[in-house]
């Protein structure tokens, strides 16, 4: 079955930076768009990143441009989101998420790793 | 950016009732609208696709509908497990964006 395992998460001082990582299992990884999706306590989704299947297209949500970068490896099955100059409100639960392409559903997602960003 | 907007935020139902959510975005995107449920403390997860298609395994009590601006989420016949909350998508363009969320809680 598909699995997509999110690792990295923790609490860090507003600035800091964190590198978020998605192991998947069980689909073709290589020919998957994938996403980042986050969800603050008690609020609703919001999609924060998107990377082609290849890894030659990527967008990000205006809020954190500059900031985040999201990558992939395909050789390893595993995305990755690394986070810099991160703000209070920036916490979140943080998804993994998968699609067939950038234009159609999100499918599978992982359970979610918790990022805090408290002084 | 395509803005989603659903309504309401929050309904209260019965079992047995029938519940209607809207989503309406702030561009035409064709079809390209997905409807996900999120029972509390769980992972999302997919009903309806591309508007009107549902997914594999969902119960057919569930229904989409709705193309350019305007869509719809039904529920018939809600079950105790429809408790949830329920966010429209749309993956017309980057930065994909969801609505609010729409409760739907136990009256």
């Amino acid at each position: 079955q598909v699995q997509l395992v999110e690792s990295g998460g923790g609490v860090v001082q507003p600035g800091e930076s964190l590198r978020l990582s998605c192991a998947a299992s069980g689909l073709t990884f290589s020919s998957s768009a994938m996403h980042w999706v986050r969800q603050a306590p008690g609020k609703g989704l919001e999609w924060v990143a998107f990377i082609r299947y290849d890894g030659n297209d990527k967008s990000y949500v205006d809020s954190v441009k500059g900031r985040f970068t999201i990558s992939r490896d395909n050789s390893k099955n595993t995305l990755f989101l690394q986070m810099d100059s991160l703000r209070p409100e920036d916490t979140a639960m943080y998804y993994c998420a998968r699609s067939l392409t950038a234009y159609t559903e999100i499918d599978y997602w992982g359970q979610g790793t918790q990022v805090t960003v408290s002084s | 950016d395509i803005q989603m907007t659903q309504s309401p935020s929050s309904l209260s139902a019965s079992v047995g009732d029938r519940v209607t959510i809207t989503c309406r975005s702030s561009q035409s995107i064709n079809t390209y609208l997905n409807w996900y449920q999120q029972r509390p403390g769980k992972v999302p997860k997919v009903l309806i696709y591309a508007a009107s298609n549902l997914q594999s395994g969902v119960p057919s009590r569930f229904s989409g509908s709705g193309s350019g601006t305007d869509f719809t989420l039904t529920i018939s016949n809600l079950q105790p497990e429809d408790f949830a909350t329920y966010y429209c998508q749309q993956s017309y363009s980057t930065p994909l964006t969801f609505g609010g969320g729409a409760k739907v809680e136990i009256k």
